[in-house]
């Protein structure tokens, strides 16, 4: 079946620019979550969304990172003003009933 | 969370059956164990997870001891593509995080052949 999906896979961007990053996930799990993970470092968390409302921003490296969800289905990661150390791969997982988390490939960001 | 201590790497010989250590000395009684992998350019795989009795399932399985200060996972027969990196996670089920994980630098397991 359908897994978690992001888009775009890679995006390369110049310093200051936005970027959205997007993550579809599993029909019908109404947990989301947001990891990223910068080159030979674990998975850090950054945001989970239980329907379209957001109980825990505490991840969230600085104020230029959003995070919106609708229909609570889609949400988007938004990062304003890039910066060299925003470059990573940027993880979304979805949760149904149960205790796993279902990943999607990540998309690798690199800000130039 | 509880913190949790791995080896950085290890090796396994293929067929053989690989076991992670994972030491959490400092869990809590409602704290559960997680285990996910991830392979080599993709998002981490859910494996197992446990709270005190062992647990086994089509991948893997999770030995706790009595204590709950430490777990082993066992991959029975390992086969090369089970080479990945392995996380011992320990989190509470809590209602604002909704289970969020933590995840450390985890085991490089290598297996060969």
């Amino acid at each position: 079946g359908a897994g978690v999906s992001q888009s775009p896979s890679n995006k390369v961007t110049e310093k200051g620019k936005d970027v959205e990053l997007r993550c579809d996930p599993i029909s019908g799990h109404t947990a989301l979550y947001w990891y990223r993970q910068s080159l030979g470092q674990g998975l850090e968390f950054l945001i989970y969304f239980q329907g379209n409302s957001a109980p825990d921003k505490s991840g969230l490296p600085s104020d230029r990172f959003s995070a919106e969800r609708t229909g609570g289905s889609v949400s988007t990661l938004t990062i304003q003003r890039t910066q060299q150390e925003d470059s990573a791969v940027y993880l979304c997982a979805s949760r149904g009933g149960g205790f796993e988390q279902y990943f999607g490939p990540g998309t690798r960001l690199t800000v130039t | 969370d509880a913190k949790t201590t791995q080896p950085t790497s290890m090796d396994c010989a293929e067929g053989r059956a690989a076991n992670l250590p994972c030491n959490h000395s400092t869990i809590s009684g409602n704290e559960y164990v997680y285990w996910y992998r991830q392979i080599h350019s993709q998002g981490p795989q859910y494996i197992i997870h446990g709270l005190k009795n062992n647990e086994t399932n089509e991948m893997a399985s999770l030995i706790i001891t009595e204590d709950r200060k430490s777990s082993t996972l066992i991959l029975p027969h390992a086969t090369l593509r089970d080479t990945a990196v392995y996380y011992c996670i320990v989190r509470v089920a809590n209602s604002n995080s909704g289970y969020a994980l933590n995840f450390g630098k985890g085991t490089s397991l290598l297996v060969t052949p």
